[in-house]
This record gives C-alpha cells, sequence and structure tokens, in this order.
C-alpha cells in the first residue's frame, strides 16, 4: 500500500466551527508532514512529525493544531479559523521506517495525499 | 532545506514536443528532487538525484545535477496532454524541511 488518505476531500466551515483533517498512511513511514498550499503557489511546510514528536512547528498560529495519535494516523484540529486560512491542506509521509529515533539525515521521498480543499466562511 | 528556483513560470508547448524546465539552488544539497502536481491534486513524486549523480532516468524523465553550477534540470520527451500540471524541484540538504520552489507551470496542447 503505497497511498496516503486524506479526509475529507472538501470542508467548508464558518469562523466559529471546530473541525478536523485526517491523515493516514500504512506504509511505515515515520515522519508525517502537514502543507498548505494556496492557488497558484507552492505547498509550505506547517508541522512535521517524526516518531510521532513534533520536530517542525513553522510559526504557525495556534488555531491549528496537529496531533499525531500513532504512527499511521495525523490530524490537524482547526478551530476559530480566518477566511484567509482557505487553502488547499496536503499531508505527506516519508521514510525511513524502522529503528526508533535513528538520525534522519536526509528528507528521502514524500508521498502526498490527495488534499483537503478548505473553505472558511 | 532550501528553496529552489524553477524557470521558467510557465511553458506551452504542443503534444508530441519535448519540455525543458530548470531549477537553481543557493547552497550544497544532499539530494534534488522534482514533484508534479495536477490541478488542485497532491503532489507526486517523481525522481531523486543524489548530489554524486549527474543525470538519472525515468521513462521519459531525464534529470541533469550540476553542482558547480547549482542547478537541475528536467526534460520531458515526447510530452502528452496529460503532462500538463505543474512541476516542482526540491533541493534538499538535509533533515525534514522542503522547501518548494514557485513551480513551472506545463501546459501541452493536444
Amino acid at each position: 500500500d503505497t497511498e496516503v488518505t486524506q479526509t475529507p476531500k472538501h470542508l467548508v466551515m464558518g469562523m466559529t466551527n471546530k473541525k478536523s483533517l485526517k491523515c493516514e498512511q500504512h506504509m511505515g513511514h515515520r515522519a508525517m508532514y502537514w502543507y498548505k498550499q494556496k492557488a497558484k503557489k507552492p505547498p509550505e511546510l506547517m508541522f512535521v512529525y517524526s516518531y510521532e514528536k513534533l520536530s517542525i512547528n513553522e510559526s504557525v498560529p495556534s488555531r491549528f493544531s496537529p496531533e499525531c495519535p500513532n504512527s499511521s494516523l495525523l490530524n490537524l484540529h482547526l478551530h476559530a479559523l480566518q477566511p484567509e486560512d482557505s487553502a488547499l491542506y496536503l499531508c505527506a509521509s516519508s521514510t525511513p521506517s524502522g529503528i526508533a529515533g535513528a538520525p534522519f539525515h536526509s528528507t528521502d521521498t514524500q508521498y502526498f495525499g490527495p488534499g483537503t480543499r478548505l473553505t472558511v466562511l | 532545506s532550501q528553496q529552489g528556483e524553477e524557470d521558467p513560470q510557465a511553458l506551452s508547448i504542443q503534444e508530441g514536443e519535448n519540455a525543458t524546465m530548470n531549477c537553481s539552488y543557493k547552497t550544497s544539497i544532499n539530494n534534488l528532487q522534482w514533484y508534479r502536481q495536477n490541478s488542485g491534486r497532491g503532489l507526486v513524486h517523481l525522481i531523486l538525484i543524489r548530489s554524486n549523480e549527474r543525470e538519472k532516468h525515468s521513462g521519459r524523465l531525464r534529470v541533469t545535477l550540476d553542482t558547480s553550477k547549482k542547478s537541475s534540470s528536467l526534460l520531458i520527451t515526447a510530452s502528452r496532454a496529460a503532462d500538463t500540471a505543474s512541476y516542482f524541484c526540491a533541493p534538499n540538504t538535509g533533515g525534514f524541511k522542503t522547501i518548494f520552489g514557485a513551480g513551472t507551470r506545463l501546459f501541452v496542447k493536444a
């Protein structure tokens, strides 16, 4: 299974809502990522989890709250978002898998999910 | 990691022609990857070239890397309408942080 799945495909929410995006992979990858992509722009890194621990937070506003409950799942909890947060949210995962705590020397291939198209009204 | 800069920003060609896009970067890298993104979808990994490699092929794709010039190129031969997409390079100096360049938007006319 070389697939990263994301749900939902589309999400429309109001500024007072709380919602969550979900990402799942069963490739044994131990690094997982959230990216945000605005129209006609490249993906921008938001968070990186390594062995279920938050490794990188790119100064993302606290209204975005990531969670990695296990090695296969990555969530992004959304609360009190603004209309400018409307974007395509992409999840990705990468190798290596295996030895816990082994240092990551370079980013290997990232496998991306299809994304969640988020609209904030 | 660092950001690559792709050139050109947009490219329009006829089906059957070759498409070449370039990526430049600023500091030494461990590897450089190319990704494709069809409109509004996730990115698909195309090819990874390591710093000690000069050229790599995958089907109709050919990637070159010139570390002395800090540049890479992606050549798509005999292009098809289905190759219409945005192409991003991602130079990597180590670690997790991948920063994608602005990308080249390729349009292949049938």
